[in-house]
């Protein structure tokens, strides 16, 4: 079975501060690896996502993570926030083995507020 | 436009008034799923389907009935509804079954069952 910690419920930052959300996960197979965004009001929309090779992925709006298969992490990195990146954010793992697997197992999510 | 519509967005009735919530997709994707979100909890998968006429349950399913008759269309039916199933659904699809495709998501139906 697979699983997914977000360490962080909620992270509070300043605008043009970086950012780091946490996620680790936990599988007995190999994985891909997604970050999903919510904005409010809205369905989730997909960040970046691990799939194989580097294991440093860029994704929209500046956003990027770092698979550590040691470590079983996966988090997300920005270097300079926005007002606008204020939205709750989901980490994600699937089955990477080639099996018959398909699920997706979401994190209990972060919610990332940027003051000014 | 590439999207996955949800109806309705938004909707309040009473414990044990059959309903439906509708989604279809316009990409051609064979897979499609229902979560629900709730606080705390994030996504949990209720039912997913393959392709058409072909459903399984996900991790909370109980309460819930789902039909694939059409690609396109995967509505969700509360045939009698109770206040524990208030939550905010959403619909996705992707392209092939496979657990390497992301996810495309309706803008989701919250609802609240008195």
């Amino acid at each position: 079975a697979q699983s997914v910690t977000q360490l962080d419920s909620q992270v509070p930052v300043f605008e043009e501060a970086p950012v780091e959300l946490r996620c680790n996960y936990s599988s007995s197979v190999s994985v891909y690896l997604f970050w999903y965004v919510q904005y409010p009001n809205q369905g989730l929309q997909l960040l970046l996502k691990y799939l194989s090779g580097s294991t440093l992925v860029k994704g929209i709006n500046g956003f990027e993570a770092e698979f550590n298969k040691s470590q079983t992490s996966f988090h997300l990195r920005k270097p300079s926030v926005h007002i606008s990146d204020t939205a709750e954010y989901f980490c994600a793992v699937s089955d990477g083995s080639g099996g018959s697997n398909y699920k997706l197992t979401f994190g209990k999510g972060t919610l990332l507020t940027v003051n000014p | 436009e590439a999207q996955v519509t949800q109806n309705p967005r938004y909707l309040i009735t009473v414990t044990g008034k059959k309903l439906t919530v509708t989604c279809s997709q316009n990409m051609n994707h064979e897979y499609m799923s229902w979560y629900r979100q709730d606080p705390g909890l994030g996504l949990r998968q209720i039912y997913y389907s393959m392709n058409v006429e072909v459903t399984d349950k996900g991790d909370v399913p109980e309460g819930y009935k789902v039909s694939r008759k059409e690609k396109r269309n995967f509505p969700l039916i509360l045939e009698s509804p109770s206040p524990n199933q208030t939550s905010l659904y959403f619909c996705a699809s992707s392209l092939f079954p496979v657990s390497n495709q992301p996810q495309h998501f309706g803008d989701g139906t919250r609802l609240s069952i008195l």
